[in-house]
């Protein structure tokens, strides 16, 4: 089956600074690459998400990158703020099956 | 409904009771998931469901563990005889349909504490 690895675990940074968060997964066959947010006592939520026909996807602050023939994808925010602290989950669909996701990255952002 | 609605939101409840989660997906949306997540970890897939079938249930980690849905819509997941193990959080999301490329929205889960 998939096998998605998500790094760091934790990440602290500075206010303004950026992060960057990035997983590799080894199934060839997935197209499609979700990023969620989970806010403390919350459900996951969706943030971002790219599909492999591109390899970069723009949000404001929030930007996904996709290297197909590496097999990863990464989670770039810039101008952090203290409510981008979370849990980040990347997450990658096998051919023909369900959603498996990283194991998240605890990010903190400081004041 | 407007998103995905789960009950309870925390249940406390003794080793060796059962326990029932309730899920409501979103009006419309033909796939259902069930993940359990432990504190500090990450979401471990349990069971899906398109329409009323689930075609998936490698995930459910014994049998005092089962799930249903009917009428497309309602799912409960049963939990038998629980341990201590089961604590976590259960969270229900759902999808238009099952498939690449669609987007899995979840609900706020279900906190389980077993005592």
């Amino acid at each position: 089956g998939e096998n998605v690895e998500q790094h760091p675990s934790t990440l602290s940074v500075q206010e303004g600074d950026s992060a960057v968060i990035k997983c590799t997964y080894s199934d060839s066959a997935s197209n499609y690459f979700p990023w969620y947010k989970q806010e403390l006592g919350k459900g996951p939520q969706l943030i971002i998400d790219i599909r492999s026909n591109v390899g970069e996807k723009k949000d404001q602050r929030i930007a996904v990158t996709l290297n197909k023939t590496a097999k990863h994808f990464s989670l770039h925010i810039t101008e952090t703020q203290p409510e981008d602290s979370a849990v980040y989950f990347c997450a990658a669909p096998p051919s023909g099956s369900r959603l498996t996701f990283g194991e998240g990255t605890q990010l903190t952002v400081n004041p | 409904g407007a998103g995905v609605s789960q009950s309870p939101s925390n249940k406390v409840t003794e080793k060796g009771k059962d326990v029932e989660l309730r899920c409501d997906p979103i009006s419309g949306h033909t796939a259902l998931y069930w993940y359990r997540q432990r504190l500090g970890q990450g979401l471990e897939f349990l069971i899906y469901f398109q329409g009323n079938s689930a075609p998936d249930k490698s995930g459910l980690p014994s049998d005092r563990f089962s799930a249903e849905r009917t009428g497309e819509s309602v799912s409960t997941l049963t939990i038998q005889r629980t341990q201590q193990e089961d604590s976590a959080v259960y969270l229900c999301a759902s999808s238009l349909t099952w498939g690449f490329g669609n987007t899995i929205y979840f609900g706020e889960g279900s906190w389980l504490t077993v005592v």
